[in-house]
């Protein structure tokens, strides 16, 4: 069965600073797509970023980006110039491609940024 | 295009009350699934659902429990006699396909279930 892991349960960071955020996965899988969500205090969960495991290329999207280490099963999102609006919890999950759509997810990490 | 519906928001039962969690996907969306979040915990799966059919309850508790999708109205999430471990958040996901092309996954806000 696959598995992911956050092993921060808290990070904090200053406005406008950089933080990264730690995510790792287990799998036999070769075929899979790697996501982060944020979920706000409104608890609705937002994609964020998306990584397909055949891409080696690191996916981007404006501030976020992540570094996909796929022999390390290792899958962290880095998050530039933080703002305020970025406090939340943010979830890993995970997506193998051959069976259904259902994601794993990791046990999230909650976001605070000082400002 | 709406996004998907969830209601209700909130749902108080009492311990042995029956729950009833509604979840209309995006439109065009066939393909329905069901988390559940505990409190500070990441989302687990339970079901999936395409109309009229259960492709995936493997996360699914085995009693109590059940859920639908039939072809006309709302997605169903039915908790049978509830308990206090049935608190929870209990999020819907819809997409239109699955397969390679990565079909995101639209999160509903989610219902939060409060048993008394």
């Amino acid at each position: 069965a696959q598995t992911v892991t956050q092993s921060q349960p808290e990070m904090s960071v200053q406005e406008a600073e950089t933080v990264t955020l730690s995510c790792t996965y287990d799998t036999s899988e070769s075929d899979y797509y790697l996501f982060w969500y944020k979920q706000p205090p409104s608890r609705q969960m937002i994609l964020v970023i998306r990584q397909e495991a055949y891409k080696q290329q690191n996916a981007t999207e404006n501030r976020f980006s992540v570094n996909f280490q796929k022999a390390a099963k290792s899958f962290s999102l880095k998050i530039s110039d933080s703002q305020l609006g970025d406090a939340a919890m943010y979830f890993c999950a995970y997506r193998r491609n051959n069976a259904g759509n259902m994601l794993t997810f990791g046990g999230g990490t909650r976001l605070m940024v000082k400002p | 295009n709406a996004g998907v519906m969830q209601n209700p928001r909130h749902l108080v039962r009492r311990r042995g009350q029956e729950a009833r969690l509604r979840c209309s996907p995006m439109k065009g969306h066939s393909h329905v699934y069901w988390y559940r979040q505990l409190p500070e915990e990441g989302l687990k799966f339970m079901v999936y659902l395409q109309k009229e059919n259960i492709i995936d309850e493997s996360g699914m508790p085995k009693e109590r429990f059940s859920a639908e999708f039939p072809k006309e109205g709302p997605s169903i999430l039915r908790i049978q006699q509830v308990v206090r471990g049935d608190s929870a958040a209990y999020f819907c996901a819809s997409s239109p396909s699955v397969g390679r092309g990565g079909n995101e996954q639209f999160f509903g806000p989610g219902t939060r279930l409060t048993v008394l």
